[in-house]
């Protein structure tokens, strides 16, 4: 079984500052990740995944995140936020193709707030 | 293209009352999802199915049903309505084609039950 933990349910940050939101994941075998957000009100949009390939992945909107396997880690950063990015994260794992591994779980998000 | 479309957006429950939310889309996908949503417990995954007339549990089935009929729609069933059913439900959909693992979302709908 696979499962999400995200660090920090509220983070707060500066307009302009970084932004590190933090996910970790639990999986037995190599992992499909996710980053989702959600504006209020609304559904979950994509932001990012890693299924394979180059670690490194860039997403809409300027953020990326890197996977570490080693670390079992999928942090999710932007180099410089804007107050459009008040919203809150999801980060979430699938074990990837095939039958019910296209089940995703979820961690418990993290809610964004930009200061100006 | 629409993408994954639900109604209602709103609604109140009765206790014991029973309702149908409706959630389409107009993609093609296989796999259809009804999750649920909870404050600071992220989406819990309640039925799914992964083609036209197979479905099965989730995390949190209990007091709900779903059926799948047509490739298009997923309606999830309430019987008697529970107030801890007061939740905002999201219903999605993705692809089984390789590479295609995103799973697109509706608005949602947000059930009271009182």
């Amino acid at each position: 079984a696979q499962s999400v933990t995200q660090l920090g349910s509220h983070v707060s940050v500066s307009e302009g500052a970084l932004v590190l939101l933090r996910c970790n994941y639990s999986s037995s075998v190599p992992p499909y990740l996710f980053w989702y957000v959600q504006y209020p009100n609304q559904g979950l949009q994509l932001l990012l995944k890693y299924t394979t390939g180059a670690t490194l992945v860039k997403g809409i909107n300027g953020f990326e995140a890197e996977f570490k396997k080693s670390e079992t880690s999928f942090h999710l950063t932007k180099p410089s936020a804007h107050m459009s990015d008040a919203a809150e994260y999801f980060c979430a794992v699938t074990l990837g193709s095939g039958g019910s591994n296209y089940k995703l779980t979820f961690g418990k998000g993290t809610l964004l707030t930009v200061n100006p | 293209n629409a993408g994954v479309t639900q109604t209602p957006k709103f609604r109140i429950l009765k206790i014991g009352q029973s309702m149908t939310l409706q959630c389409t889309q107009d993609m093609n996908h296989n796999y259809m999802y009804w999750y649920r949503q909870d404050p600071g417990m992220g989406l819990k995954l309640i039925y799914y199915s992964v083609g036209a007339g197979i479905t099965d549990k989730g995390e949190v089935p209990n007091g709900y049903n779903v059926s799948r009929s047509t490739t298009e729609d997923f309606p999830l069933r309430l019987e008697l309505a529970a107030p801890s059913q007061t939740s905002v439900y999201f219903c999605a959909s993705s692809s089984t084609d390789r590479g295609q693992e995103t799973q697109y979302f509706g608005p949602g709908t947000r059930l009271l039950v009182l």
